[in-house]
C-alpha cells in the first residue's frame, strides 16, 4: 500500500497570510493526487484533484502542485473560514490512502 | 442537487452487524460507484471498499476483507455498507462517497461528492 505523509501536523496562521502543506507518497503516483478540506463536524469537501485542478466553486486562494512523490497545497492570504484539516489522497493505486491530516488555526 | 443522504447514528454491542445506508439523488445513480469511508474519533480517513452502481462489482481494502458486504439497491438508488462482527474499535464515523471515475463500472478511487457521515458507536 501506498504512505501518505504530510507536514506539518498542525499550524496556525494569521488571517491574510500564505500557508503551505507538503504531501509525500512513498512512491511516483504521477499527479493522481487531491486535496481535501474538513471543518470540524462536517464530510470532507474536494478542493484540488489530479495535483493541481481546482474542483469547480473552490476560491482561487487555493491551489496545488506537484507530481511524483513530493506535492504541495497553498491557501493565498489565508481566511478565517478556511480553519480545517486538510487532507491529502492517492489514486494511482488501491486502496485508496490519506495523509494523516494537516489541522490549521488560525491566530 | 447532487447528495448522498445516510441513515441515522447507530448503538451496536461487540460482536453485532450494522448496516449503513446511502441515499443518492440528483444524478443517475448507476454511472458512478460509490465508496465507503470511514473516520474513528480524532483520527484520519481510511477506505472500506467500493462498489459499482451499474453492476454491483466490489473491491473491498485487505483489512475489511470477509467483514464487510457493499450493496446496491437501483430502484431506490440506494447503497449500503454492512460491517459485522463488530469491535469498539470499530466505533467511528462512517461515510459513503461518489467515486469520480467517468467510465462506468470502474473505479478510481477519488471522491468528489461525501454523505455527511454515521456515526456507529459500538459498546457493551
Amino acid at each position: 500500500d501506498i504512505q501518505m505523509t504530510q507536514s506539518p501536523s498542525s499550524l496556525s496562521a494569521s488571517v491574510g497570510d500564505r500557508v503551505t502543506i507538503t504531501c509525500q507518497a512513498s512512491q511516483d503516483i504521477s499527479n493522481f493526487l487531491n486535496w481535501y478540506q474538513q471543518k470540524p463536524g462536517k464530510a470532507p469537501k474536494l478542493l484540488i484533484y489530479d495535483a493541481s485542478n481546482l474542483e469547480t466553486g473552490v476560491p482561487s486562494r487555493f491551489s496545488g502542485s506537484g507530481s511524483g512523490t513530493d506535492f504541495t497545497f497553498t491557501i493565498n492570504s489565508l481566511q478565517p473560514e478556511d480553519i480545517a484539516t486538510y487532507y491529502c489522497q492517492q489514486y494511482d493505486n488501491l486502496p485508496p490512502s490519506f495523509g494523516q491530516g494537516t489541522r490549521l488555526e488560525v491566530k | 442537487q447532487v447528495q448522498l443522504v445516510q441513515s441515522e447514528a447507530e448503538v451496536k454491542k461487540p460482536g453485532a452487524s450494522v448496516k449503513v445506508s446511502c441515499k443518492a439523488s440528483g444524478y443517475t445513480f448507476t454511472h458512478y460507484g460509490i465508496s465507503w469511508v470511514r473516520q474513528a474519533p480524532g483520527q484520519g480517513l481510511e477506505w472500506m471498499g467500493w462498489i459499482s452502481a451499474n453492476n454491483g462489482n466490489t473491491k473491498y481494502a485487505q483489512k475489511f476483507q470477509g467483514r464487510v458486504t457493499l450493496t446496491t439497491d437501483t430502484s431506490t438508488s440506494t447503497a449500503y455498507m454492512e460491517l459485522r462482527s463488530l469491535r469498539s474499535d470499530d466505533t467511528a464515523v462512517y461515510y459513503c462517497a461518489r467515486d469520480i471515475s467517468p467510465i462506468v463500472g470502474t473505479i478510481i478511487g477519488a471522491f468528489d461528492i461525501w454523505g455527511l457521515g454515521t456515526v456507529v458507536t459500538v459498546s457493551s
